[in-house]
């Protein structure tokens, strides 16, 4: 299958910090991007959808201001929490749409820990 | 929310018996997908089943689909420890473009 990179794996900030997650697909193009979070124990939740070139499309209940999406070419987009709090702290993972039925390939996850 | 529902939860079998989990769902779909999950990784594809498939294999893997009853199982086949993972149903509705809805997923622990 096609390959997704997410960076950084793991990354620990103070309160009040903005991180930036990046998510790249390596061996083909993207058009379009997906962000989720993952609480412990938890299924996956759809954060926004990415789409090059446009504004990102937020689910409900995501607030567009603090987690901004920029997908500013067919192989990279990033995810910024904008000054993060403890309860930001999840594992955020990306995918990739790009197979011929549609399917998605998702990267290896971005665990945040908020202090 | 969530469109896929799991079952069970959790499931724990020895290595080499067979491991089922179900998924249901609500609405129209495209397609269905499962995914694997080893702890505090990503999600790995395993199969995507079109809605006019009824069935399909990838090794020890066999996935069903019934859009009748709007539900699919997943069927693990001779087990092995590296198994241990939770698996996700995800599901792409005709009404929502390309997102993807998952499932609360079932944990599965294979012991040795």
């Amino acid at each position: 299958g096609a390959v997704v990179s997410q960076h950084p794996s793991r990354v620990i900030c103070k309160s009040g910090t903005s991180v930036k997650i990046e998510c790249r697909s390596l061996d083909f193009q993207a058009t379009t991007m997906f962000w989720y979070r993952q609480f412990p124990k938890q299924s996956l939740m759809l954060m926004a959808t990415s789409n090059e070139g446009s504004k990102a499309t937020y689910e409900q209940g995501v607030e567009k201001d603090k987690f901004l999406i920029n997908h500013a070419s067919l192989t990279l987009s990033t995810l910024t929490v904008t000054s993060a709090h403890p309860e930001d702290s999840s594992f955020y993972i990306c995918s990739a749409s790009g197979g011929p039925l549609g399917e998605q390939f998702f990267g290896p996850g971005t665990r945040l820990t908020v202090l | 929310s969530q469109q896929g529902e799991e079952d069970p939860q959790a499931l724990s079998i020895q290595e080499g018996e067979n491991a089922t989990m179900n998924c249901s769902y609500k609405t129209s779909i495209n397609n269905l997908q499962w995914y694997r999950q080893n702890s505090g990784r990503g999600l790995v594809h395993l199969i995507l089943i079109r809605s006019n498939e009824r069935e399909k294999h990838s090794g020890r893997l066999r996935v069903t689909l019934d859009t009748s009853k709007k539900s699919s199982s997943l069927l693990i086949t001779a087990s092995r420890a590296a198994d241990t993972a939770s698996y996700f149903c995800a599901t792409d509705a005709k009404a929502a473009g390309n997102k993807l809805t998952f499932g609360g997923g079932t944990r599965v622990l294979v012991k040795p």
